[in-house]
C-alpha cells in the first residue's frame, strides 16, 4: 500500500520563477494538507483541501500561494514569483477523513524547495 | 503566539537509557496529540498518539504520558536505541478545527553507544 507520494523531491528555482509541489495522498484518503517546515524549525501548517474544495487555508500567505485538489489528479500547491524567503521544505500529509478515528495525518517526503 | 511549546531542543542520552521529551499546550479546544519521528531528509512519521480521556499510552518502547490539568503531556523512550536517533516533534490538533496540527519545534535525539 503505497505512502503519501510528493513530487518533485528536490525543486530549484530562481527568484520571480513559479514553483508547483505535487502531492498524491494514501489510497482511501481524501483529505489533504500542506505544510511548510523551515530549518531548524517545526511543521506550520497551511492549507486543508478535500476534492475539489478548499476547507482552511487560514495558513497560508495571502499573496502568491495556492492549493488546489482536482476531482482527478494529485493536489498541487502553487508558489508564484518565488523570493529566497520560500526556500524551505514542503509536507503533505493525508488522512481518510474527520472525526475522531479518522484524523491520523500520514506524511509524505517532502519537496526541497531552493530559490536561487 | 506558539501554542505547543517543546523542550529540551536537544537531548543526549546513552544507550539503554531513557530519553523523556516534554510539550505543553495553551489551547485547551486541543483533543489530539500526535508525536512524530523524523529523519534527516525525511517526512515526519506518526509514532504514537494520545487523546485526553487517558492518561497514558503505551505502544513498545514508547510511552506518551497526558496531564489534562496542567496541559502537558511527555513522551518516554524506554531503553533508547542508537537507531532512534532523530528529530521527534509533539503535535496537536483540534475537532472543533478543521485538525490541522500544530507542532512544536522539535528535540533532536542522540543516542550514543
Amino acid at each position: 500500500n503505497a505512502g503519501v507520494m510528493q513530487n518533485p523531491r528536490h525543486l530549484v528555482r530562481r527568484r520571480g520563477q513559479e514553483a508547483r509541489l505535487r502531492c498524491s495522498p494514501m489510497k482511501g484518503h481524501s483529505h489533504v494538507y500542506w505544510y511548510r517546515q523551515l530549518p531548524e524549525e517545526g511543521l506550520k501548517f497551511m492549507v486543508y483541501l478535500q476534492k475539489e474544495n478548499i476547507i482552511d487555508e487560514s495558513g497560508m500567505p495571502k499573496e502568491r500561494f495556492s492549493a488546489e485538489f482536482p476531482k482527478e489528479g494529485p493536489s498541487i500547491l502553487r508558489i508564484q514569483q518565488v523570493v529566497r524567503g520560500d526556500s524551505a521544505a514542503y509536507f503533505c500529509a493525508s488522512s481518510r477523513g474527520q472525526g475522531i478515528t479518522y484524523n491520523e495525518q500520514f506524511f509524505g517526503p517532502g519537496t526541497r524547495l531552493t530559490v536561487l | 503566539q506558539q501554542q505547543v511549546k517543546q523542550s529540551p531542543q536537544s537531548l543526549i542520552v546513552q544507550k539503554g537509557g531513557i530519553s523523556i521529551i516534554n510539550c505543553a499546550y495553551e489551547n485547551t479546544a486541543f483533543d489530539y496529540f500526535p508525536w512524530y519521528q523524523q529523519f534527516p531528509g525525511k517526512g515526519p512519521a506518526l509514532l504514537i498518539a494520545i487523546r485526553p480521556d487517558v492518561s497514558e499510552k503505551k505502544e513498545g518502547r514508547f510511552t506518551i504520558s497526558f496531564n489534562k490539568s496542567a496541559k502537558q503531556f511527555s513522551l518516554h523512550i524506554m531503553d533508547s536505541q542508537p537507531g532512534d536517533s532523530a528529530t521527534y516533534f509533539c503535535a496537536a490538533s483540534s475537532g472543533a478545527g478543521s485538525y490541522q496540527l500544530t507542532f512544536g519545534k522539535g528535540t533532536k535525539l542522540s543516542v550514543i553507544p
